[in-house]
């Protein structure tokens, strides 16, 4: 079955360092997503991305972030610098339309631990 | 600004009996629900959905009730299965843009007692 594929599955990165999480959507997907989870709170919307553009970004998606699509199989998040909030499992997910689409398939995600 | 709220963080059930998840949402805007299940070093794995025409969705053990007038929805599985043990999600949307942005519950621990 078609994964989803996030590298580093963790890393621990120093307060102001900037750090880049790694995704690989479904190869026919067109719509990428960024999600994080910081621990013992709920599943929050970052970003979505379509057709080489942010369509919609949450109030957390702040100056520090960004996202790329450098090539045609890879989608990226960038941390500038990081803050100790910043802490969490990062979720990268696609869907193959995102207006039909039933639901997403995540990946297993990133856990950054900020130190 | 909790627009989607599971207040039960964990439930215990005995294998073999109905397990109850519940969900309660605020924005009326939403029109699509589903249920995310979660197990531990993994992502979010989609479960179940309902669009807000419908009051039912079944699909094998999993069944997703939704009641607009209260602004709630229920998971029931039934029979429950120690596999099953996992937290739950439950997600809604409202469409923007043409993507579906996702917003997520605090999630609630399903424990199934074998």
């Amino acid at each position: 079955e078609p994964e989803v594929t996030q590298t580093p599955s963790h890393q621990v990165t120093q307060m102001g360092q900037e750090v880049i999480l790694r995704c690989v959507p479904i190869s026919n997907h067109l719509y990428f997503y960024w999600y994080r989870q910081i621990l013992g709170q709920k599943v929050e919307f970052l970003v979505s991305f379509y057709n080489n553009e942010i369509s919609e970004k949450s109030e957390i998606f702040d100056d520090q972030f960004s996202v790329e699509r450098p090539d045609g199989s890879n989608f990226t998040l960038k941390i500038r610098s990081t803050k100790l909030e910043d802490s969490a499992m990062y979720f990268c997910a696609s869907s193959e339309r995102g207006d039909l689409d039933p639901g997403y398939t995540f990946g297993s995600g990133t856990r950054l631990t900020v130190v | 600004d909790q627009q989607v709220k599971q207040n039960s963080p964990s439930l215990s059930v005995q294998e073999g009996r109905i397990s109850i998840l519940n969900c309660d949402y605020t924005n009326s805007m939403f029109d699509y629900f589903l249920w995310y299940k979660k197990y531990p070093a993994e992502g979010p794995t989609f479960l179940i959905s309902i669009s807000s025409i419908k009051d039912k969705n079944e699909d094998g053990r999993f069944t997703v009730f939704l009641n607009k007038s209260a602004k709630h929805l229920s998971l029931h599985i039934v029979p429950s299965q120690p596999g099953d043990s996992a937290v739950y999600f439950c997600a809604a949307s409202a469409p923007t843009s043409g993507t579906y942005k996702y917003i997520f519950g605090t999630g609630t621990r399903l424990k199934v007692l074998a």
